[in-house]
């Protein structure tokens, strides 16, 4: 989507692989979001970042690791993949909201698969 | 902590007929309330929101939505629907800084299938 470019779109990887997501923005905004989508669990949030080198878990987090060193990049890490963490992963971004009225832009995905 | 229920895991109608999924949250404090469409092999699209104001809300592509507080509720209605709306459908919630942060909360999704 438009600001946000997510890679790799798919990957295949086998189990016990370090593997690394990209979110890239080119909006500027404050927040970013990493969420996975599964049938019949809809949208869980793994983990998001609230600044350069803030982040906090979601409900999810188990076995993920996340880092923004800069505002435009926030990459998501699976230290040992599993079967179970194949999936699609959707980056999100946000501008942020004291209010919580914080509209979410969703990026194109990244399908894994772990064998 | 904020939760979503959307009851409708599969529905299926014919073109003009009218469309309600429903959505409840719970949390007691003042929310932030949104429906988010995913066409097939697409990305997630805002549909509409509810931040304050008229809780009747509308959206893109003919879709409405009423928030109702008494109920926790926030159902997305459509008067006559499409084929092009075949989609999942998912409702979300963000409490804001009090209710935990800037986070958005969604719920299990509907499949939307529209038949000809």
């Amino acid at each position: 989507d438009a600001g946000i470019t997510q890679s790799p779109r798919h990957k295949v990887t086998e189990t016990g692989t370090p593997v690394t997501l990209r979110c890239h923005q080119t909006e500027n905004h404050r927040y970013m979001y990493w969420y996975r989508q599964d049938p019949g669990h809809g949208l869980r949030l793994i983990h998001y970042s609230y600044g350069v080198k803030d982040t906090d878990k979601g409900e999810v987090s188990d076995g993920y690791s996340v880092s923004r060193s800069k505002t435009e990049d926030f990459l998501l890490t699976l230290e040992s993949a599993t079967s179970s963490q194949t999936s699609v992963y959707f980056c999100a971004i946000g501008a942020g909201s004291t209010s919580g009225a914080n509209v979410l832009t969703f990026g194109a995905g990244s399908r894994l698969t772990v064998l | 902590a904020q939760s979503v229920s959307q009851h409708n895991h599969h529905v299926i109608l014919s073109e003009a007929a009218s469309l309600e999924l429903g959505c409840n949250y719970s949390y007691g404090g003042t929310v932030n309330l949104f429906w988010y469409v995913q066409y097939p092999g697409q990305h997630l699209q805002l549909l509409l929101k509810y931040f304050s104001g008229d809780p009747l809300v509308k959206g893109i592509k003919g879709f409405e939505a009423e928030f109702i507080k008494s109920k926790f509720s926030f159902n997305l209605r459509k008067p006559s629907v499409q084929w092009s709306d075949t989609a999942e459908y998912f409702c979300a919630v963000n409490a804001g800084i009090t209710g935990g942060g800037n986070k958005l909360t969604f719920g299990t999704g509907t499949q939307l299938k529209v038949e000809l």
